[in-house]
């Protein structure tokens, strides 16, 4: 069973980069999608990007200009960085891998438990 | 505000049958991307429940079935049991977004 758990600051201070990473067990990274997904307090659910085990990436452009995301696969992790953050970024970040069975554009089937990051001074 | 949109809420008797709708527009739902569906019950993390519209992943109950038409999809849930009160989101893909987006979800109470 494959198992995903986020990790990282769950306080961050305006202006600065939120540092993500979640950690895949039970299952190789390799030769799937992973995406960043969040949800702000009393809103819906955001995609953030994917990005494949190769480290190719597809951002959603809301999020272009200030998303990074990074692999390594020699310790099955992958990361999010998201700079010049202010209140509005303030949410619970999950982690997940697209189902690979499925018809493009890929679904979720494993999600992490989500981790909440606020921004505030 | 979500792109696809979802009732806030529904309830249902045990042994009862609910659905629940999703309706979205002519650059996601109705541009004939999949919609799929994800129950995250209180404090765990979300669970894959339905894709490709209609098709159950491997241990999804057969009480789960989904549907769609036009630029809408539904979820119902047959024999409503306590177990089933969650919070349940559709998910597809917009074309004008380049972007996953999903429903604001529905939380789901066993009366």
């Amino acid at each position: 069973q494959v198992q995903l758990q986020e990790s990282g600051p769950g306080l961050v201070k305006p202006s600065e980069t939120l540092s993500l990473t979640c950690t895949v067990s039970g299952g190789s990274i390799s030769g799937s999608y992973w995406s960043w997904i969040r949800q702000p307090p009393g809103k819906g659910l955001e995609w953030i990007g994917y990005i494949y085990s190769s480290g190719s990436t597809n951002y959603n452009p809301s999020f272009k200009s200030r998303v990074t995301m990074s692999v390594d696969t020699s310790r099955n992790q992958f990361s999010l960085r998201l700079n010049s953050i202010t209140a509005a970024d303030t949410a619970v970040y999950y982690c997940a891998r697209h189902y690979s069975s499925a018809s493009a554009p890929l679904p979720f089937d494993y999600w992490g438990q989500g981790t909440l990051v606020t921004v505030s001074s | 505000q979500s792109v696809l949109t979802q009732p806030p809420s529904v309830s249902g008797a045990p042994g009862q049958r609910v659905t629940i709708s999703c309706t979205g527009s002519g650059t996601n739902i109705g541009a004939g991307f999949h919609v799929h569906w994800y129950q995250r019950l209180p404090g765990t993390a979300p669970k894959f429940l339905i894709y490709g519209d209609i098709n159950r992943p491997s241990g999804v109950p057969d009480r789960f079935s989904g549907s769609k038409s036009g630029t809408s999809a539904s979820l119902a849930i047959t024999g409503l049991q306590a177990e089933d009160e969650a919070d349940y989101y559709c998910q597809s893909y917009d074309t004008s977004l380049s972007a996953w987006v999903f429903g604001g979800g529905t939380k789901l109470t066993v009366l």
